[in-house]
């Protein structure tokens, strides 16, 4: 069965830190992998994919993701975080078969402080 | 464009009731997913719509069902609800079965008491 883990549930960085968030999946075939971003009182929004080709994706405001296939992992990273990154990071695997079986971790909290 | 709308936003029901939700996809997609969000996991998925069709489905008992009508808006149908039915129910939409991110709603939060 696929499965999602997200290692960090709660992460408390200041401005300007850097950040990575851990994701590993778990699934026997091809994925897609993505970063999905939830800000407070929004719907989530999509900040990164990966499909193919170069395992290094960038994305939306700064943010990439690296794909390792030999440890199954995802993760997430921006070098310098703002106040206005403050929201819940999921991320997901879906097999490259079906467009709508996404599994998604339970997520990360990412407070950012002024 | 308009994007992927829910409705309604809030709901109270008690055990044992039925629900229904319901979907607008963002134009041009034809295919609808259905996700659980209980508090503090992420969302898991229920199943998929495809041209009227589920197309695949989640590890959720059969009193969860679902329709996706001709201009591909669906509904989510929930029979017998219990108390663990409490959570934010999420409605993805995309452009196919293809490689396409999908476009999720923002969710009707369901509490049964």
């Amino acid at each position: 069965a696929q499965s999602v883990s997200q290692h960090n549930h709660h992460v408390i960085l200041s401005e300007a830190a850097s950040l990575e968030l851990g994701c590993n999946y778990s699934y026997g075939g091809t994925v897609n992998l993505f970063w999905y971003v939830q800000y407070p009182g929004q719907h989530l929004q999509l900040l990164l994919k990966y499909f193919s080709g170069d395992p290094l994706v960038k994305g939306i405001k700064g943010f990439e993701a690296e794909f390792i296939k030999s440890k199954f992992s995802f993760n997430l990273r921006k070098p310098s975080v703002q106040w206005s990154d403050t929201a819940e990071y999921f991320c997901a695997a879906r097999p490259n078969t079906n467009a709508g079986k996404s599994t998604f971790g339970d997520g990360t909290t990412l407070t950012v402080k002024p | 464009e308009t994007g992927v709308t829910q409705s309604p936003t809030h709901l109270i029901k008690t055990r044992g009731q039925q629900v229904t939700l319901r979907c607008s996809s963002q134009s041009g997609h034809n295919t609808v997913s259905w996700y659980q969000q209980a508090l503090g996991q992420g969302p898991q998925f229920i199943f998929q719509y495809y041209r009227e069709e589920e197309n695949g489905r989640g590890n959720f008992p059969p009193r969860f069902s679902g329709l996706q009508f001709p201009n591909y808006s669906s509904e989510l149908n929930v029979n017998a609800l219990e108390l663990d039915d409490s959570a934010l129910y999420l409605c993805a939409s995309s452009p196919g079965l293809g490689n396409q991110p999908q476009h999720f709603g923002d969710g009707t939060r369901l509490s049964i008491l």
